[in-house]
C-alpha cells in the first residue's frame, strides 16, 4: 500500500523560506506514470493546489504562488520536496503531499500524506 | 483559473435523508470533476471521480451527475459517518482548483 509521509518545520520565520519533504513508501517515485503534488489548506479554510511534478520530471506550479516556489523530486531517496520562499501569515496551512491517478476524463488526489501543519510566525 | 462554486455552503440533515449538493464550473470542465469528503483534522478522500465514477471503496449510497459547468454529488441515505466536509474539484486545468467545501452537518 503506498505511503506518503510531510516532514519539516512546523515553524518558519516571514520572509524565509519554508522546506518540506515527502517521503513515499510501498512505491516508487518514478514507476508509473504517476504525478506528485502538493497542496495546502488554511485553517478554516478550502484546499488549494499548489504543484506538481511529473514522473518525468515536468513540473506544473499554481501562478498565484509560481514565483516563490519550487518543486523537484530526488529518486535515489524516493522522495519529492517543496521550497516556498518570502513566507507570510498568509502561507500558514496544513501543507499535504499527494499522488495523482490519471484516467481518461482527468485525474484525481488518490493517496495523500497525513498532512503537516506550518505556521509562519516570528 | 476555472472557479469552482459550490452550494449549499452548509447543510443540517438527518440520518437516512437524500442529500444533494451541486458545484458548477466557471467554463465547461466535461467530466473533470472530483469530489472529496474531509472529517475534521483529517486527509480528504475521493469518493467520486470523473463526475460519476465511484471510488473502490466509497459505499453505492454516493453518486455524482454532470458534466460541462454542471454536477451533483448525492448521498440517498445519510448514514452518521457521512458528517463531513465535502469539497469538489476541477482536473481539467491547471491549475486544478477547489469548491469553497459544503459542510454537512447532523440535524
Amino acid at each position: 500500500q503506498l505511503q506518503l509521509q510531510e516532514s519539516g518545520p512546523g515553524l518558519v520565520k516571514p520572509s524565509e523560506t519554508l522546506s518540506l519533504t515527502c517521503t513515499i513508501s510501498g512505491g516508487s517515485i518514478n514507476s508509473g506514470s504517476y504525478f506528485w503534488a502538493w497542496l495546502r489548506q488554511p485553517p478554516g479554510m478550502g484546499l488549494e493546489w499548489v504543484a506538481t511534478i511529473s514522473y518525468t520530471g515536468i513540473t506544473y506550479y499554481n501562478p498565484s504562488l509560481e514565483s516563490r516556489l519550487t518543486i523537484s523530486a530526488d529518486t535515489s531517496q524516493n522522495q519529492f520536496s517543496l521550497r516556498l520562499s518570502s513566507v507570510t501569515a498568509a502561507d500558514t496551512a496544513v501543507y499535504f503531499c499527494a499522488r495523482l491517478t490519471t484516467h481518461g476524463s482527468g485525474s484525481h488526489y488518490h493517496y495523500w500524506g497525513q498532512g503537516t501543519l506550518v505556521t509562519v510566525s516570528s | 483559473d476555472i472557479q469552482m462554486t459550490q452550494s449549499p455552503s452548509s447543510l443540517s440533515a438527518s440520518i437516512g435523508d437524500r442529500v444533494i449538493i451541486t458545484c458548477r464550473a466557471s467554463q465547461s470542465i466535461s467530466s473533470c470533476l472530483n469530489w472529496y469528503q474531509q472529517k475534521p483534522g483529517k486527509v480528504p478522500k475521493v469518493v467520486i471521480y470523473s463526475a460519476s465514477s465511484l471510488q473502490s471503496g466509497i459505499p453505492s449510497r454516493f453518486s455524482g451527475s454532470g458534466s460541462g459547468t454542471d454536477f451533483t454529488l448525492t448521498i440517498s441515505s445519510l448514514q452518521p459517518e457521512d458528517f463531513a466536509t465535502y469539497s469538489c474539484q476541477q482536473s481539467c486545468s491547471v491549475p486544478h482548483t477547489f469548491g469553497q467545501g459544503t459542510k454537512l452537518e447532523i440535524k
